[in-house]
């Protein structure tokens, strides 16, 4: 079946850039999403990226996408303390609307 | 509100009980989703509903499970004879059908049961 994999934790020095990663398995995925949850907090989407698209950079977000691979990639430029949560990388299923979930990579922001 | 909310927050029960969990979406989103998140764990997809229909229930674990949407709006998540196993936090979300299927989710129901 479909799966999504990440590194489980991340730690960066204040101001570093962070970047984190992820892969899939199903090629017919057309929407590619990263997702921040906090402690106590609900899942909050961060950014998405359509299939045709190879980088979309949002403010201090930058979502890199190798479809050959099925590499996924989510770079913070000037990560701040209040950056530190989990990400999830979450793929929908083919053209079906559920997400395939990754098991979520714990970033750490060491001041 | 404008997001989605979820009740109880918290659900304690007991083995063998039968537990109801609920969710209010986003007014006017017609798709609405069930997940399940053990600790370490990413989301579990359970069942989507497209307006008043199940559209996808293929992540409902077993027949124990079962999910409503009787008006196309608040759905609830039934589980019978409720097993250890079932402890986890219960997500929902919600989304229209346009655009990129971004998800709304809320703060979820943590069920435990003893």
């Amino acid at each position: 079946g479909e799966d999504v994999e990440q590194s489980l934790f991340l730690s960066v020095r204040e101001g570093d850039s962070s970047v984190i990663n992820c892969t899939y398995t199903d090629s017919s995925s057309t929407y590619l999403y990263w997702y921040k949850q906090e402690p106590g907090a609900g899942l909050q989407l961060l950014t998405y990226i359509f299939s045709n698209m190879d980088m979309k950079q949002d403010q201090r977000l930058t979502v890199l996408l190798n479809k050959k691979d099925k590499h996924l990639s989510l770079r913070i430029a000037d990560t701040q303390t209040g950056d530190s949560a989990i990400y999830f990388c979450a793929v929908n299923a083919g053209n079906n609307r559920k997400l395939i979930w990754g098991l979520g990579t714990s970033l750490a922001v060491n001041p | 509100g404008a997001g989605v909310s979820q009740t109880p927050s918290n659900k304690v029960t007991e083995k063998g009980k039968y537990v109801e969990l609920r969710c209010d979406p986003i007014s006017g989103h017609t798709a609405l989703y069930w997940y399940r998140q053990s600790l370490g764990q990413g989301p579990e997809f359970l069942i989507y509903f497209q307006g008043t229909g199940a559209a996808d229930d293929s992540g409902l674990p077993n027949d124990r499970f079962f999910a409503v949407r009787p008006e196309g709006s608040v759905s609830t998540l039934k589980i019978q004879r409720t097993e250890r196993g079932d402890s986890a936090v219960y997500l929902c979300a919600s989304s229209s059908l346009a655009g990129v299927n971004e998800q709304f989710f809320g703060p979820g129901t943590r069920l435990t049961v003893l």
